[in-house]
């Protein structure tokens, strides 16, 4: 089956570095990948969509400086948080969209602790 | 903007059906999933339905849609304990899903 690699599964910075996380397809390509944060005990906000080889679309109250993607290939997209402070603590999931079907796979997230 | 619904909480019985629901109001919707999150974990894609069927059985899963009502449900046959965990509805199209709040189901012995 279709699956989606995500890096790293857990990450503890200090305010103000940057923190960069990678999302793989690795059995397929993924025209598409997006890029959801989930609070605890609630859903997955969509938070950008990235298409290999242009500027990810984000949604609205998404700070685009903040979040930076880029889609470099068709089976790699990576998300960085800038200068991350503590209410940039969240799980970060990513999921691709591609093979049969055409349907999205998520990566197993990211969860990111800002101290 | 779409909004799917789904109730939060759900306690089976170990070895009784578990039926999941979730309404959606985007009629112009392509597909339906059910994904399913243990504790820590990403999202793991159980079963999707195309927006032209009714049903779709896959081993323990069926899933039912009512495109008239905007309905869909998850059936899970033999519920076991290791179907404890938070599943969420989603629809979308070819460019974004719009997800459900998820039901937490919780299996008792």
């Amino acid at each position: 089956g279709a699956v989606v690699s995500q890096h790293p599964s857990w990450v503890i910075c200090k305010s103000g570095t940057s923190v960069k996380i990678e999302c793989r397809s690795l059995d397929f390509q993924a025209t598409t990948m997006f890029w959801y944060r989930q609070f605890p005990k609630q859903s997955l906000m969509l938070m950008a969509t990235s298409n290999e080889g242009s500027k990810a679309t984000y949604e609205q109250g998404v700070e685009k400086d903040k979040f930076l993607i880029n889609h470099a290939s068709l089976t790699l997209s990576t998300l960085t948080v800038t200068s991350a402070h503590p209410e940039d603590s969240s799980f970060y999931i990513c999921s691709a969209r591609g093979g049969t079907g055409n349907i999205q796979y998520f990566g197993a997230g990211t969860r990111l602790s800002v101290l | 903007g779409e909004d799917v619904e789904q109730s939060l909480f759900l306690s089976v019985r170990e070895g009784d059906s578990s039926v999941i629901n979730c309404t959606y109001t985007d009629s112009s919707s392509t597909y339906l999933y059910w994904y399913k999150q243990e504790p820590g974990a990403g999202l793991q894609l159980l079963t999707y339905i195309f927006s032209n069927m009714d049903m779709k059985q896959d081993q323990r899963l069926t899933v039912l849609l009512n495109k008239k009502d905007k309905h869909l449900s998850l059936r899970i046959a033999d519920t076991q304990t290791g179907d404890s965990a938070i599943y969420f509805c989603a629809e979308g199209n070819d460019y974004k899903l719009s997800f459900g709040a998820g039901t937490t189901v919780t299996v008792r012995a």
